[in-house]
């Protein structure tokens, strides 16, 4: 079964531009989570798709947003970029929404955006 | 306010020796808890997950956690480490009623010395 996969995997933008990044979840799993990690801030939850609905935000600005496609497949979108955006952003799916024992998270390799 | 620290930022330990890597947490409940690594370039790998029952668990590599509830604590064991361990871990948890949303300390990075 292929994992979780993230395209691009490198991505060098300048501040202003907007950026979409793809994750594609693994087969049959239909929740998939954002999350930005920082050598400052660490790793922070951005946001949770699920059926094609935001089910779950965390605390970033407007210019960061995503959406989720009827095959389980996500994207995130950052608009006007800014230093600070730069980052590993990665992406996790799972079978459902809920927190079980039985709903392990997968990461895939993350995409590093970069911008200048 | 919910909370996850791992007050260790960087450990260094030589090849064979023991290992253990400190996580506390913050909450009113017991939340579900999870260790996961993280290798140079690469994205989270999960290690291990506590939900309920034994307090001690075992998970992939070589590695068990233990849950202490009166310390709100997670720690990360392994009684004999191999250079091919250093690494970021990162300790998460889950808080009842927040989905999928994972709140992860700040790591610590692992170094074994040959």
């Amino acid at each position: 079964k292929a994992g979780v996969t993230q395209t691009p995997r490198y991505l060098i933008k300048t501040r202003g531009q907007q950026v979409t990044l793809s994750c594609s979840p693994i087969s049959g799993h239909r929740s998939v989570s954002w999350y930005q990690q920082t050598p400052g801030q660490g790793l922070q939850f951005l946001f949770e798709y699920f059926s094609e609905t935001q089910r779950n935000k965390g605390n970033f600005p407007g210019r960061f947003s995503g959406r989720q496609f009827s095959n389980s497949r996500s994207e995130m979108n950052v608009s006007t970029l800014e230093l600070g955006d730069s980052a590993l952003y990665l992406c996790a799916s799972s079978f459902s929404p809920a927190g079980s024992s039985y709903n392990e998270q997968f990461f895939g390799p993350g995409t590093r955006l970069t911008v200048l | 306010a919910q909370s996850v620290t791992q007050p260790d930022i960087h450990i260094t330990v030589s090849e064979g020796a023991s290992l253990e890597l400190r996580c506390n947490y913050s909450y009113g409940a017991t939340p579900y808890l999870f260790w996961y690594v993280q290798s140079p370039g690469q994205g989270l790998q999960l290690l291990l997950k506590y939900f309920s029952g034994d307090t001690l668990v075992q998970g992939i590599k070589g590695f068990e956690a233990e849950f202490k509830r009166s310390q709100s604590s997670f720690n990360l064991r392994k009684p004999s480490v191999h250079w091919s361990d250093a690494a970021e871990y990162f300790c998460a948890v889950l808080f009842t009623g927040g989905g999928n949303k994972l709140t992860f300390g700040t790591g610590t990075q692992l170094k074994v010395e040959l």
